[in-house]
């Protein structure tokens, strides 16, 4: 089935460690978004990518790294520097807007990371 | 980007219909206007968009105001499944960003 794929569901890293998060699809999709997510809260875009080897900074990219070397994968490390690393993330891809100017954006299941 | 406001909560009882409203003066003509929903831990789930006219799919309804500065969602027969929190963005043409606001948070009552 295709579909976008975060991995792992749950992630404990000590304070002062960087932790990577993965995220894959197979939907062929240009565009991939990273998200964070704290309780009670909105979400809020670290970073987003609309091509291979392209990427742009959202509205909370501090502390955090991303690279997109293939198409289908956009990890995101969350580095020391994040002061508050404890949250729920989430990706999601969709296909490229300028072709498509009505396409809607699949999210993954998230990955809950809680730095100790 | 155009912002949208929402609520940020609302009831509704089962079997009714819920109707969201959103806010968003400031939209563009070329910016659509798009419905998602996220269920307590899940990923966020696509609803439905428009750009003027009013639409629906088998989820919900969307009535986008003549004018375009707010919109409504309706779901025309709440479940307890539907409660979850509700974001309503706008797209801006040509830019890859997709900013979410807080959302509406609709609890569907029995």
């Amino acid at each position: 089935d295709g579909g976008i794929t975060q991995s792992p569901k749950y992630l404990f890293r000590k304070e002062g460690q960087n932790v990577t998060l993965s995220c894959e699809q197979n939907l062929n999709h240009d565009a991939m978004y990273w998200y964070r997510q704290d309780p009670g809260q909105g979400l809020r875009l670290i970073y987003y990518s609309q091509i291979v080897n392209d990427f742009q900074k959202g509205d909370i990219a501090e502390g955090y790294s991303v690279s997109r070397e293939k198409k289908e994968s956009f990890p995101l490390t969350v580095t020391s520097a994040q002061k508050n690393p404890t949250a729920f993330y989430l990706c999601a891809s969709s296909i490229a807007w300028v072709e498509f100017m009505n396409t809607e954006a699949f999210f993954g299941q998230g990955t809950r990371l809680t730095v100790v | 980007d155009a912002k949208t406001t929402q609520p940020p909560s609302m009831d509704c009882a089962e079997g009714r219909a819920a109707n969201l409203p959103c806010n968003h003066s400031t939209i563009s003509g070329n910016e659509y206007v798009y419905w998602y929903r996220q269920i307590h831990s899940q990923g966020p789930q696509y609803i439905i968009h428009g750009l003027k006219n009013n639409e629906t799919n088998e989820m919900a309804s969307l009535i986008i105001t003549e004018d375009r500065k707010s919109s409504t969602l309706i779901l025309p027969h709440a479940t307890l499944r539907d409660t979850a929190v509700y974001y309503c963005i706008v797209r801006v043409r040509g830019d890859y960003k997709l900013s979410f606001g807080a959302g509406t948070t609709v609890t569907v009552r029995a």
